[in-house]
């Protein structure tokens, strides 16, 4: 069955230090890429996909993740992260044929000021 | 454009009890989803709908869950009889397309079963 891997349950970093949350899955055929992220005491929403091209994916807020097909990878980075980058990190993955989309279990961002 | 919006936020029954939510997407959005979000795990699809039909509902526990969707609008969950283990956020989402578009979230409806 198709699954999601998040391997940081809870990541602690200081303002200015450089962020890289990892994502492997577990389907090997053509796949829709997702981040999602949820802010303290907002609803989640959309960080940025990937559906096809370029394999490294710019999104909102300096985010950017890189999808490597021979890795099962898609994982999310930020060069210099900041307080209100304080929030949960959800990879989420929906295979090309198909419509479901499947969530990790999430990783806890806490930014130190 | 509004948002996804879910009632109530916050719902206390004890266990054997039933209980609703109620979900109402995004304008002119035809896809329709309930997630199930247990404390430190990553939102589980129950049932996802196509409009008013279902598109999927394999993991829906449909010994005690049921769902529907009017009109191919708002939507209803309901839990009957409510266990322990139902103890969750649910969350309701929508999307314009089934496979290319991203899901927008409502709040969420946060389950404590006693």
């Amino acid at each position: 069955a198709q699954s999601v891997s998040q391997h940081n349950h809870h990541v602690i970093l200081s303002e200015a230090a450089s962020l890289e949350l990892g994502c492997n899955y577990s389907y090997g055929g053509t796949v829709n890429l997702f981040w999602y992220v949820q802010y303290p005491g907002q609803h989640l929403q959309l960080l940025l996909k990937y559906f096809s091209g370029d394999p490294l994916v710019k999104g909102i807020k300096g985010f950017e993740a890189e999808f490597i097909k021979s890795k099962f990878s898609f994982n999310l980075r930020k060069p210099s992260v900041q307080w209100s980058d304080t929030a949960e990190y959800f990879c989420a993955v929906n295979e090309g044929r198909d419509d479901k989309i499947i969530f990790g279990k999430g990783t806890r961002l806490h930014i130190l000021p | 454009e509004a948002g996804v919006a879910q009632s109530p936020r916050y719902k206390i029954i004890e266990k054997r009890q039933s209980v609703a939510f109620w979900c109402n997407p995004i304008s002119g959005h035809a896809t329709l989803y309930w997630y199930q979000q247990i404390l430190g795990q990553g939102p589980k699809l129950l049932i996802q709908f196509q409009n008013n039909g279902v598109v999927d509902d394999s993991q829906l526990p449909k010994d005690r869950f049921s769902a529907e969707r009017l009109k191919g609008v708002d939507s209803t969950l309901k839990i009957q009889p409510a266990k322990l283990e139902d103890s969750a956020v649910y969350l309701c989402a929508s999307s314009l397309d089934r496979r290319v578009s991203p899901l927008h979230f409502g709040n969420g409806t946060r389950l404590t079963v006693t």
